[in-house]
């Protein structure tokens, strides 16, 4: 089993749809969440942060983790064709030096 | 604006000629790394530098050879790259330490073609 598994899509939605992306990972030790958004041939940015188990809510995003079930997801509400983009999740443990580990990315597509 | 920046956005090398990316940082963070991103896959780190500490992944291939000569530039260099390491590479930089201040912040990468 892979550290971080994330479902591997494409996904397609209309604009306006709510969008659930999601992420199971197996290291209890994560303690740090994070999502990126990748348009094409561009880096990946930060789009939310959550430190352990809880919820986290910015503009349209809203970011929840679970960790008794090792379980992230992100939502988008009123999805807008500028949210088409490759989302990857991201974690890390405690420390100072600790590494990312990402999924592999879901693509999305948001239809006008 | 404070901000991670890697030249040249495009490269095109040939079989087993060597090859180097360069990475630049304005943000002043202590660590800097570089990714290998395939299509459709997560980034790989390679390896990553904690100030001048140099740290590889025990799976990156020997090929792969970095160099920090300051606070803000980092390079990857590829010796003899192969028709497999054509892909997107990625630096990125971080702030060691608790809470936001370890998140990553990612240039926006150098497509390598290898031909």
């Amino acid at each position: 089993q892979k550290e971080v598994e994330q479902d591997p899509g494409p996904l397609s939605v209309p604009e306006g749809a709510i969008v659930s992306l999601n992420c199971t990972y197996s290291n209890s030790a994560f303690q740090y969440f994070m999502w990126y958004r990748q348009y094409s041939r561009k880096g990946p940015e930060l789009l939310m942060y959550t430190y352990s188990s809880g919820n986290k809510e910015d503009g349209r995003f809203t970011a929840q983790v679970d960790k008794s079930s090792k379980y992230i997801s992100l939502f988008i509400r009123d999805s807008q064709p500028s949210d088409s983009a490759t989302y990857l999740c991201a974690m890390s443990e405690t420390g100072a030096n600790s590494k990312l580990t990402f999924g592999k990315g879901i693509t999305l597509s948001v239809r006008p | 604006d404070a901000m991670v920046i890697q030249n040249p956005r495009y490269q095109v090398t040939q079989f087993g000629k060597p090859v180097t990316l360069s990475c630049s940082q304005t943000l002043n963070h202590n660590v800097m790394y570089w990714y290998q991103q395939k299509s459709s896959q997560a980034p790989k780190l390679l390896f990553h530098y904690y100030d001048k500490d140099f740290n590889n992944e025990a799976d990156t291939p020997d090929n792969f050879q970095s160099r920090r000569p300051n606070t803000s530039f980092c390079f990857l260099d590829i010796r003899s790259p192969g028709l497999g390491d054509a892909a997107m590479y990625l630096c990125a930089t971080s702030r060691p330490g608790t809470d936001v201040k370890k998140t990553q912040y990612f240039g926006p990468g150098t497509r390598l073609l290898v031909l």
